[in-house]
């Protein structure tokens, strides 16, 4: 099946520190890749729908300035979580999905982030 | 109401019983349905599909009831590597194919 690629799986760093996440679509093109967050035994908070070529479109309540995200080609999108602070280690999940609409959506590995 | 509701759980159950899970949904227009399960501290997985029709994968059957906006998933003979949070999501359609996710119901089973 479906196969999407997430790195790093782990990030430990200090408040401050901007981090680069990775998300790769191996096996197919992602016209659309989607960032997502969990809160420990919290449900999936859709971040942003990041659509290749273009512009990411944020969820309320998001910052766009904080959480940068790049999608230039159908197999790759970045998030990047710049000045990252302590309230923002959570686990970020991509996901991606090709353009027919009701294809499910094919998720990362997730990354756990924690910002000391 | 939430646009996603699903059965708070947790579940516990004993090895060989079947559990059926419930989900409502409020977006009349949402098009596509599904059922992912996500083991703890992991990635959600598809689990299947959901359609009007209704569909069996194995010991898994999902129903949709698009006139009630509910959806189900039914788990029979179930098995210790059952053990999961089961999410709910729909698609609500549209160009930009976004999912709305169930916060979730966790299931142990029990040997």
């Amino acid at each position: 099946g479906a196969v999407v690629s997430q790195h790093p799986s782990r990030v430990i760093c200090k408040s401050g520190t901007s981090v680069k996440i990775e998300c790769r679509s191996l096996d197919f093109q992602a016209t659309t890749m989607f960032w997502y967050r969990q809160f420990p035994k919290k449900s999936l908070m859709l971040m942003a729908t990041s659509n290749e070529g273009s512009k990411a479109t944020y969820e309320q309540g998001v910052e766009k300035d904080k959480f940068l995200i790049n999608h230039a080609s159908l197999t790759l999108s970045t998030l990047t979580v710049t000045s990252a602070h302590p309230e923002d280690s959570s686990f970020y999940i991509c996901s991606a999905t090709s353009t027919v609409s009701d294809q499910p959506q094919h998720f990362g590995d997730g990354t756990r982030l924690s910002i000391l | 109401r939430k646009e996603v509701e699903q059965d708070p759980g947790p579940f516990n159950v004993p090895e060989g019983a079947t559990v059926a899970f419930n989900c409502t949904y409020s977006n009349s227009a949402s098009q596509s349905f599904f059922w992912y399960r996500q083991d703890c501290r992991k990635e959600p997985k598809l689990l299947m599909s959901v359609y009007s029709s209704g569909n069996e994968d194995g010991r898994f059957t999902a129903q949709l009831n698009r006139a009630s906006q509910y959806i189900s998933l039914l788990i029979r003979d179930s098995k210790l590597s059952d053990s999961a949070t089961y999410l709910c999501v729909v698609n609500s359609g549209g160009s930009n194919y976004k999912l709305t996710f169930g916060k979730g119901t966790l299931l142990t089973v029990n040997p």
